[in-house]
Parts: C-alpha cells; sequence; structure tokens
C-alpha cells in the first residue's frame, strides 16, 4: 500500500492565482482530511468528508474548497491565492467513524508559497 | 486562542537525560492522541489514551491522560538523539465533534 499521497511537494503560486492540491489513499478509509500548517501553530483542520459525496468545514475553511466524488481522492481547491495562505497542506485519512479514537495517516505534505 | 496549549513549545536537551511535555486545555476531550513528527514528512501517531487517568507506556516513553481528561503529559527517559522532532498533541470528540484539535506542538531536540 502507498498510504497517502500528496502532488505536488512544492509550489509556488502567484497572488490571484488558483491551483489543485491532490490526495489519495489506497486504504479504504472512509474519513479524509485537509490540515494546513503554520510555524508555532501546530494544524489546523480546513475541510473533512466522512465519505464519498459528503464534506464539511473545519477550523479554517475560508479560501478554499473541496470535493469528494471518490472514496479514494480528496482534492483541495484554492481559489485566488493570497499571502495568507502560505503554508504546508496535509492531507489525512481514518477508517473508524469514531475517527478520533482511530489512527490518522498522514500524507508527506505539500509546502506552498504565495508571493 | 489556542484550544490546546503545548509546554515547552521549545526544549533542548544532552542525551540521558529525563523531560516532560505537557498539553493543557479547559476543555473536556473524549479522546487524547500524540503524534511526532520528523521534519518535511507528516505526523505519525504514537499513543490515543481515552480514559480519565490512563498511562500507557512506549518503550521510554510514559504517556498520562488527565483525571478530568482536560490535560495530559509525555515523559521521555534517558532522551536518545533519536527522539528529536516535534510532539504534538492532539484532542478529540469535544462536544461530540468527529475531529481532532491539535496543540501548537513542542520541538524537541536532544545533543549527543
Amino acid at each position: 500500500n502507498a498510504g497517502v499521497t500528496q502532488t505536488p511537494k512544492f509550489r509556488i503560486l502567484k497572488i490571484g492565482q488558483s491551483m489543485t492540491l491532490q490526495c489519495a489513499q489506497d486504504m479504504n478509509h472512509n474519513y479524509m482530511y485537509w490540515y494546513r500548517q503554520d510555524p508555532g501553530m501546530g494544524l489546523k483542520l480546513i475541510y473533512y468528508s466522512v465519505g464519498a459525496g459528503i464534506t464539511d468545514k473545519g477550523e479554517v475553511p475560508n479560501g478554499y474548497n473541496v470535493s469528494r466524488s471518490t472514496t479514494e481522492d480528496f482534492p483541495l481547491r484554492l481559489e485566488l491565492a493570497a499571502p495568507s495562505q502560505t503554508s504546508v497542506y496535509f492531507c489525512a485519512s481514518s477508517y473508524l467513524a469514531l475517527a478520533f479514537t482511530d489512527t490518522q495517516y498522514f500524507g508527506p505534505g505539500t509546502r506552498l508559497t504565495v508571493l | 486562542t489556542q484550544l490546546l496549549e503545548q509546554s515547552p513549545q521549545f526544549l533542548s536537551i544532552q542525551e540521558g537525560e529525563n523531560l516532560t511535555v505537557y498539553c493543557n486545555s479547559s476543555s473536556v476531550f473524549s479522546s487524547l492522541q500524540w503524534y511526532r513528527q520528523e521534519p518535511g514528512e507528516g505526523p505519525v501517531l504514537l499513543v490515543t489514551v481515552v480514559t480519565g487517568g490512563e498511562v500507557k507506556k512506549l518503550k521510554r516513553l510514559t504517556f498520562q491522560f488527565g483525571d478530568a481528561r482536560k490535560d495530559s503529559s509525555l515523559h521521555i527517559t534517558a532522551a536518545q538523539p533519536g527522539d528529536t522532532g516535534l510532539y504534538l498533541c492532539a484532542g478529540g470528540g469535544i462536544q461530540g465533534a468527529q475531529k481532532l484539535v491539535f496543540g501548537q506542538g513542542t520541538r524537541l531536540t536532544i545533543n549527543p
């Protein structure tokens, strides 16, 4: 199993550009998550999904959109990139319905810089 | 404001010393997880505690969940350079929500 994969690893965007961060998992997990990690701030939840076709907002959803058409994929869309979105983005997945008692498996992250 | 406060945020000690990292909140959690993160990688789960007062050991690492399920600690005995990394606590189930809230992390450096 590849686990959770993310592409790209690094990206530089100009202000106002858009992009999609890709995330895929091959563990047949129901739950998938997008986090951002800023220096000294831990991880903040952006969006999460409990299954294909079902998504919900986390703590910091503004400026982002998600969709989940399959169990395996959970892309994160940035529209009109802003310098405040400079961060490292992590995708994660877990299996159990009570997700907070289960193991979350994280991808390697995407480092995004908006200039 | 941070729902989960970790202390210290930075810690640099010599190999062989003992240390404790704290994770505190004014909120009650259903569970508390500890993750370790290496540079350039995603966090990896170390342990989950779910019962107030619960203690779990992972080799030289001892994790404790507070009796009131508002705080947790991570104690490392005889620290080794391989323990270097970012340690994150994460609380789950606050107000029944099925997601985790992370602390800001403790960056630990063990010097040979």
